[in-house]
């Protein structure tokens, strides 16, 4: 199985601040590479497929880059509302496996 | 509209089975993919297992041994039954069309005597 290693697990910000949000695959991927955006009680929201393409709706400060096995989310301007806890999934192959998730805390 | 829409009981007792119904609708079963995902209270996501658009299945190892998902196309629902249920299978259990917009609500699972 793939293992996903999403880095840090929490990370603390302001407002206006840019961040960046890591995972590293334990073998190549082919940019199969999602990431979601999720919120306390809610189901997670997609942000970022095929490692750098922006879901329809998503706001263009978030951007997802990386190649073979190391890919990043940035987030840029950061907003009050960006506060949530961020997964990366690959679906390169079966199983599926996300990343441990990075809460990302607003100061 | 896609919609997808988890139900199932939401206490289990030990050592029981647990049987989840993904109602999906908007689309056909016959063209897209049904995952199951659950996530534990406070902790991270884990992807169980897929039913493919053409009938075929994949399941995480760590619970091929206790998984089934099947479907019923004519009703537009995807099954999942796990059996052997322990403490640590206690969560919200989603059904998603994945590296898509498109996940149900979720069901809570708690297993508990």
């Amino acid at each position: 199985d793939i293992q996903m290693t999403q880095s840090p697990a929490s990370l603390s910000a302001s407002l206006g601040e840019t961040v960046s949000i890591e995972c590293l695959a334990s073998e190549d991927i082919y940019n199969n590479l999602a990431w979601y955006q999720q919120k306390p009680g809610k189901s997670p929201q997609l942000l970022i497929y095929y490692a750098s393409s922006l879901q329809d709706g998503v706001p263009s400060r978030f951007s997802g880059s990386g190649s073979g096995t190391q890919y990043s989310l940035k987030i840029n301007s950061l907003e009050s509302e960006d506060a949530a806890t961020y997964f990366c999934l690959q679906d390169s192959e079966y199983p599926n496996t996300f990343g441990a998730g990075t809460k990302l805390e607003l100061k | 509209q896609v919609q997808l829409k988890e139900s199932g009981p939401g206490l289990v007792q030990p050592s029981q089975t647990l049987s989840l119904t993904c109602t999906v609708s908007g689309f056909s079963l016959m063209d897209y993919s049904v995952h199951w995902v659950r996530q534990p209270p406070g902790k991270g996501l884990e992807w169980m297992g897929r039913m493919k658009y053409d009938g075929d299945t994949y399941y995480n190892s760590a619970l091929k041994s206790r998984l089934s998902i099947s479907r019923d196309t004519s009703k537009s629902q995807v099954f999942l039954k796990m059996n052997s249920l322990q403490t640590e299978d206690t969560a919200i259990y989603y059904c998603t069309l994945i590296t898509t917009d498109y996940w149900g609500q979720g069901v809570m699972v708690t297993v508990s005597s």
